[in-house]
């Protein structure tokens, strides 16, 4: 069975620094997938970033980048220069081979102006 | 634009009837999938479906039932069954090799 652990439910950034949001996995399938999605107020899901579990490099998009170490089967989302607009929850999801997700509890971020 | 529409955004139920909340896809995803989200918590698999015509439960199905007549559509009643079904309710679809799109959700309360 996956598992999904996020120790942090809430977090403070001042704006513009950068903040590690952590998540570990747990998983016994050799080949998977580590989804980071941003869930706004609003309620809606979006997807930020993506990792395979045979990639050899850490994932980037934008100012987002994925802090992947699979031996310790973490997969840490880092966002860097924090903006106002990155005030939301954050939930880090793992994809089994067959195609069902599992989420984890989620970080609330703040960020302070 | 392709996506996933979800309708109502907002549902108000009294309390045991039962209510169907809309899920339709445009992006010729295999498979759908429903989450029931509570304040504070994560995600939780209520139903998914990953062909026409077939579907299975997920980890809290009890009081919840789906239909998958078109590969578009993946609705799904909140029966009076479920004793406490006030959450935000996310549908969501994808396809192998691909993570998921969420739809925009809904949001029940009982009245």
């Amino acid at each position: 069975a996956q598992k999904i652990t996020q120790t942090q439910p809430g977090m403070f950034v001042q704006e513009k620094e950068a903040v590690t949001l952590d998540c570990t996995y747990d998983t016994s399938d050799p080949s998977y997938g580590l989804f980071w999605y941003k869930q706004p107020s609003s309620g809606e899901m979006i997807f930020l970033i993506y990792q395979g579990s045979y990639d050899q490099q850490n994932a980037t998009e934008g100012r987002y980048s994925l802090n992947f170490q699979k031996a310790r089967k973490s997969a840490n989302l880092v966002i860097s220069a924090s903006q106002l607009g990155d005030s939301a929850m954050y939930f880090c999801a793992i994809e089994n081979p067959g195609n069902q997700f599992y989420f984890g509890t989620g970080t609330s971020l703040t960020v302070i102006p | 634009d392709g996506g996933i529409t979800q309708s109502p955004k907002y549902l108000f139920r009294k309390e045991g009837q039962n209510v169907t909340l809309s899920c339709e896809q445009n992006l010729n995803h295999d498979a759908m999938y429903w989450y029931r989200q509570d304040p504070g918590q994560g995600l939780r698999l209520i139903y998914y479906s990953q062909i026409v015509n077939d579907f299975q439960k997920g980890d809290i199905a009890e009081g919840y039932s789906v239909s998958r007549e078109k590969k578009e559509s993946f609705p799904l009643t909140v029966t009076s069954a479920q004793k406490n079904p006030t959450a935000f309710y996310l549908c969501a679809s994808s396809m192998v090799g691909d993570g998921y799109t969420f739809g925009s959700g809904t949001r029940l309360t009982v009245v």
